[in-house]
């Protein structure tokens, strides 16, 4: 049973370009949720997603920042027009229906903005 | 949870002794208590979690026990080995209907020599 990918594991853009940061949950998961890691601080709660809803996005960025969980295929984090304060590792995490707050985190995709 | 204070690091140890990591947290309400390990390179992995007061987690040797009086969650091992060489991360829940939002520590290095 494949645990819950990301990619890319790595991702460099300019300031100014979008990033596209995909996650696949694990198989039988229907809950997703982002977070953001900044250097030397420890993971924060961006959003959670079912599928083809957002549930709860109390902790992503007014502007900029968007994500969706569409019926087919994977979630997708989407930073436009990036800057370097946006540098950081994103993790995304998913849950079985009937354990939300149990969460299997993915690798992460490490956001590096020049 | 609203916030977490976690142990400071790094931590160095020798194998064979005894871990304390503590973890102290506020919120609202009394949410499931998590403790989350990340090796070198990976994603964050699940270690033990308790749900309710004086409930105690358990895995691989690790242990906590949910604390509702003095609020927290401290991570304990009788002797580690170098293999438990890995960032940890406390991380309550947030309670209520947003258990699913983790809150997480900065997180505490240890190192375990041989």
């Amino acid at each position: 049973n494949a645990g819950v990918m990301q990619n890319p594991r790595h991702l460099v853009r300019r300031r100014g370009q979008e990033a596209r940061l995909r996650c696949s949950p694990m198989k039988g998961h229907s809950h997703v949720y982002w977070y953001r890691q900044l250097p030397e601080e420890g993971l924060k709660f961006m959003v959670y997603l079912q599928k083809e809803n957002i549930i709860d996005e109390s902790g992503m960025p007014k502007e900029r920042f968007s994500a969706e969980f569409p019926k087919e295929g994977p979630s997708i984090l989407r930073i436009q027009q990036v800057v370097r304060g946006d540098s950081a590792a994103y993790f995304c995490a998913s849950s079985p229906i009937r354990e939300l707050e149990t969460q299997y985190f993915g690798p992460g995709t490490r956001l590096l903005v020049l | 949870g609203d916030s977490v204070t976690q142990m400071e690091g790094p931590v160095t140890l020798s194998e064979e002794a005894f871990l304390t990591i503590n973890c102290t947290y506020t919120a609202t309400g009394y949410p499931s208590l998590f403790w989350y390990v990340q090796y070198p390179g990976e994603g964050l992995q699940l270690l033990l979690k308790a749900t309710k007061a004086d409930d105690k987690g358990s895995n691989k040797g690790f242990e906590a026990t949910y604390r509702k009086e003095t609020t927290s969650f401290h991570l304990e091992k009788g002797s580690v080995q170098v293999s438990d060489s890995a960032v940890y991360f406390c991380a309550p829940g947030g309670g209520g209907g947003s258990n699913y939002k983790l809150t997480f520590g900065k997180g505490t290095l240890l190192t375990v020599n041989p």
